[in-house]
């Protein structure tokens, strides 16, 4: 079964220092995404990514992050200035279309020191 | 604004019996629902989905069910099993959004007791 693929799983890093997620979707899927959670809280959207553009980004999405489509198959979050409240787990997903389920990877957790 | 929520924060039954898992969505504009599983761990599992045009969608063990008057979702899991045991989440996918972003609610932790 095909499936979105994260990587590193676990990620430690200093604070101010840069860091880049990893994410391969499913191969014939078009609309990408990246999410947070914060332990214990609820998943939270960060950005869409389709036709080779963000689509949509929300209030955390600020200037320190950027997504990148490099080639045919990754998917990548770069935050260029970690701070101690970006620690979380980061979820990639994408989508077939934009009104069907979301397949998630299972996430890189960040801890930021 | 857009806002869903979970009644309860958790849910403990016993195995074998049923187990309903509320939500309540605030934006009457949303037409497309999802229910995920998340396992300690993991990322979020979809478990079934429904769209604003039914009230009731069936899947393997698992039932939703809309209630677009007062703005409430289900989630029924029958016959309740340790492995079901993890925090469930409503999602919305917001039509006010084209890009097919998902807006979660706060989660319900299900305990499953043996």
């Amino acid at each position: 079964e095909p499936e979105v693929t994260q990587t590193p799983s676990h990620q430690v890093t200093q604070m101010g220092q840069e860091v880049i997620l990893r994410c391969v979707p499913i191969s014939n899927h078009l609309y990408f995404y990246w999410y947070r959670q914060i332990l214990g809280q609820k998943v939270e959207f960060l950005v869409s990514f389709y036709n080779n553009e963000i689509s949509e980004k929300s209030e955390i999405f600020d200037d320190q992050f950027s997504v990148e489509r490099p080639d045919g198959s990754n998917f990548t979050l770069k935050i260029r200035s970690t701070k101690l409240e970006d620690s979380a787990m980061y979820f990639c997903a994408s989508k077939e279309m934009a009104n069907t389920e979301a397949f998630f990877g299972q996430g890189t957790r960040l801890t930021v020191v | 604004g857009e806002s869903v929520g979970l009644h309860l924060p958790t849910l403990s039954v016993q195995e074998g019996d049923n187990s309903i898992i509320n939500c309540a969505y605030s934006n009457s504009a949303s037409d497309y629902f999802i229910w995920y599983k998340q396992e300690s761990g993991k990322g979020p599992q979809f478990i079934i989905d429904i769209r604003s045009n039914m009230d009731k969608r069936q899947g393997q063990r698992v039932t939703v069910l809309l209630n677009k008057t007062v703005k409430h979702l289900s989630l029924q899991i029958a016959a309740t099993q340790p492995g079901d045991s993890a925090v469930y989440f409503c999602a919305e996918n917001s039509r006010s959004s084209n890009t097919g972003k998902l807006i979660f609610g706060q989660g319900t932790t299900l305990q499953v007791k043996p």
